[in-house]
């Protein structure tokens, strides 16, 4: 069974560092695409971005380009999304989940969702 | 911001059969891009309905069809259920090379 597991609620001021991670399990980790998908409060999804595990090739939204890392360690399965530098705008529930295959298929499999809470 | 554009919100009486827009360009579903829609129930994580336009993952009732034509696309509930309240969004890529969702539409049950 594939499983994206998250890590969990995070509650930081602006200016802060953050890493989140999704861990992955139940298939090939390094043979489908992962992505990262925003939900600000009351807001609809986001596309941010998506990386291949197995060469760390890494596309990112241009609307998300410079707003947060996307990474991944095949040695844990587990793909990341940090911030060096938070904004109270990067407040939001932010998704991973797994494409079916290239980069223009659907999200098949989605974590729980790990909820950001930036303040001032 | 959404380049697929979907009505705020449709409702239907049980057993009645409602229809959701999705609205794009000529550099996403009008390029031949596939669509994919998404189910979220309150405060859940969204789920897969319907990928590559009109197929159904396994589970997925054959209540819920899609379609799509020239620059848009459809999503069809027909038989509506009191479970079927929540928010559906639709996907398709863009040739800016980025994913794309759409705005989102609330389905109320009345």
């Amino acid at each position: 069974e594939v499983q994206l597991v998250q890590s969990g609620t995070e509650v930081k001021k602006a200016g802060e560092s953050l890493k989140i991670s999704c861990k992955a399990s139940g298939y090939s980790f390094t043979r489908y695409w992962i992505g990262w998908v925003r939900q600000m409060p009351g807001k609809g999804l986001e596309w941010m971005g998506i990386i291949y595990p197995g060469d760390s090739d890494t596309r990112y939204s241009p609307s998300f380009q410079g707003q947060g890392t996307i990474s991944a360690d095949k040695s844990i399965t587990t793909a990341y999304l940090q911030w060096s530098s938070l904004k109270t705008s990067d407040t939001a529930m932010y998704y991973c989940a797994r494409l079916t295959s290239g980069v223009q298929s659907p999200f098949d499999n989605w974590g729980q969702g790990t909820l950001v809470t930036v303040s001032s | 911001q959404s380049v697929l554009t979907q009505p705020p919100s449709v409702s239907g009486a049980p057993g009645q059969r409602v229809s959701i827009s999705c609205t794009g360009s000529s550099s996403n579903i009008g390029a031949g891009y596939d669509v994919h829609w998404y189910q979220q129930l309150p405060g859940t994580a969204p789920k897969l309905l319907i990928y590559d336009s009109i197929n159904r993952p396994s589970g997925v009732p054959d209540r819920f069809s899609g379609s799509n034509s020239g620059t848009s696309a459809s999503l069809a509930i027909t038989g509506l259920q009191a479970e079927d309240e929540a928010d559906y969004y639709c996907q398709s890529y863009d040739s800016s090379l980025r994913g794309v969702f759409g705005t989102g539409t609330k389905v109320t049950v009345l």
